[in-house]
């Protein structure tokens, strides 16, 4: 059974930093892509950043390239997401979600429970 | 980046009715287009993905059709489990994989 849990979410100030992760089970991790999506209270969803199954490619919505940093640790089957320069805006639950493939496209059969991060000015 | 919008934003219906949820991409997406339901408190799930492929476990009352720009998620007959909020999902052009803004059933 396919399980994701983040953590590492909490209460930080605008401008400050903070490390979520997502512990992986129930598949062979490096096989496939990983990605957050977020989902600011009563907003919708926003896709925010994915990387490949080895790590070695990296994509970012445009509002958080620069800012965000998604990683990997596929020896211990954890995503990462450093976010830096937090602001208000960025206020919301992250959800680490499996990706279809390889290479971090496609649709999302498998979400975490969500990590609540937020910013405060 | 592609735009998706959904229509309505809101949509009362009664229970045993039927439901037809619009998504329309700024440009054409092929059929790489999913749909998922949301209820409070919980991550989304995955309904439909190739624009008309229930996922597993994933009722025969909720279909979907349409491709490049126009799609349709249709509840044939509306349970109480069904009232949440639907969002639709390009992976066509990526990144960004983008969202609609949802569609809201409620009852009426």
């Amino acid at each position: 059974e396919v399980q994701l849990l983040e953590s590492g979410g909490g209460l930080v100030q605008s401008g400050g930093s903070l490390r979520l992760s997502c512990a992986a089970s129930g598949f062979t991790f490096n096989s496939y892509a990983m990605n957050w999506v977020r989902q600011a209270p009563g907003k919708g969803l926003e896709w925010v950043s994915g990387v490949s199954g080895g790590g070695d490619n990296t994509y970012y919505a445009d509002s958080m390239r620069g800012r965000f940093t998604v990683s990997r640790d596929n020896s211990n089957d954890t995503l990462y997401l450093h976010m830096n320069r937090l602001r208000a805006e960025d206020t919301a639950v992250y959800y680490c979600v499996k990706g279809l493939n390889y290479d971090s496209g496609g649709y999302y059969a498998y979400w975490g429970q969500g990590t609540l991060v937020t910013v405060s000015s | 980046e592609i735009v998706m919008t959904q229509s309505p934003a809101t949509l009362s219906v009664s229970p045993g009715e039927r439901a037809a949820l619009s998504c329309r991409a700024s440009q054409s997406v092929s059929s790489n287009l999913a749909w998922y339901q949301q209820k409070p408190g919980q991550a989304p799930r995955l309904l439909i993905y190739g624009a008309s492929t229930r996922a597993t476990g994933i009722p025969a009352r909720f279909s979907g059709s349409g491709s490049g720009t126009e799609f349709t998620l249709t509840i044939s007959s509306l349970q109480s489990e069904d009232f949440a909020v639907y969002y639709c999902q390009q992976y066509n052009n990526w990144p960004p994989f983008t969202f609609g803004p949802g569609t809201k059933v409620d009852i009426k």
